[in-house]
């Protein structure tokens, strides 16, 4: 089935450094990919999307790219903010349209200033 | 005004009971979700509702019972609570059912169950 594969957390960086949260997936068809944020005690939100193969989503000053080659949609950011901390959650939608969303198992991002 | 909002935020209740989790959306979306994160954070679905029928459910106990009264409204009840029920719970609703659709959540619901 569907599925999606995040890197392991906890992820430490200091404030300004690069970040880059990598994501795969398996999917058959041609899913649409996000990238949501959970602020400590709050619902998620939606970052970032991409519906199809080579499409760049971006917002807030990260980023994602689809890459159908390589059955991936990393996100970057390139100086990150101590407000940035929070768990991204990469996710795709499942075959057929029934609007189930299919998560990775999140990746806990904490920035120190 | 809040898009989609729970009630309760926070639910602590012993084992056997009944509870409900109340969902509203203000968005006019046709598709509304409960969705449930475990203590490792981990999301999965359990339910979908499009136009007030239902169209997911994941393997779910039939202890838990999803009612939508209206397409503004999906409800969560569950029965007989069990320890392994504690989690947060999020709703969540989209304006269809197209792959290209993202999804709005609410704050969530903690459940505790003791």
């Amino acid at each position: 089935g569907d599925s999606v594969t995040q890197m392991e957390g906890p992820v430490t960086l200091s404030e300004e450094a690069f970040l880059t949260i990598n994501c795969t997936y398996t999917a058959t068809g041609y899913p649409s990919l996000f990238w949501y944020v959970q602020y400590p005690g709050e619902g998620l939100q939606l970052l970032l999307k991409a519906t199809k193969a080579d499409d760049k989503g971006s917002n807030k000053g990260f980023e994602a790219t689809y890459r159908k080659e390589t059955t991936s949609f990393h996100l970057e950011k390139g100086s990150v903010q101590v407000s940035d901390s929070a768990v991204y959650f990469c996710a795709l939608t499942g075959s057929g349209n029934t609007g189930k969303l299919i998560f990775g198992q999140g990746t806990t991002l904490q920035v120190k200033p | 005004d809040t898009a989609v909002s729970q009630t309760p935020k926070y639910l602590v209740t012993q084992m056997g009971n009944d509870k409900s989790i109340k969902c509203e959306q203000n968005l006019g979306h046709d598709t509304m979700y409960w969705y449930k994160q475990d203590s490792k954070k981990f999301l999965k679905i359990m339910f979908s509702y499009n136009n007030k029928e239902l169209i997911i459910n994941e393997t779910v106990p039939n202890r838990f019972s999803p009612k939508s009264p209206d397409k503004a409204h999906l409800n969560l009840h569950i029965n007989s609570l069990e320890l392994g029920d504690s989690a947060v719970y999020f709703c969540a609703s989209s304006p269809g059912l197209l792959q290209s659709t993202e999804a709005f959540f609410g704050q969530g619901t903690r459940l505790t169950v003791v």
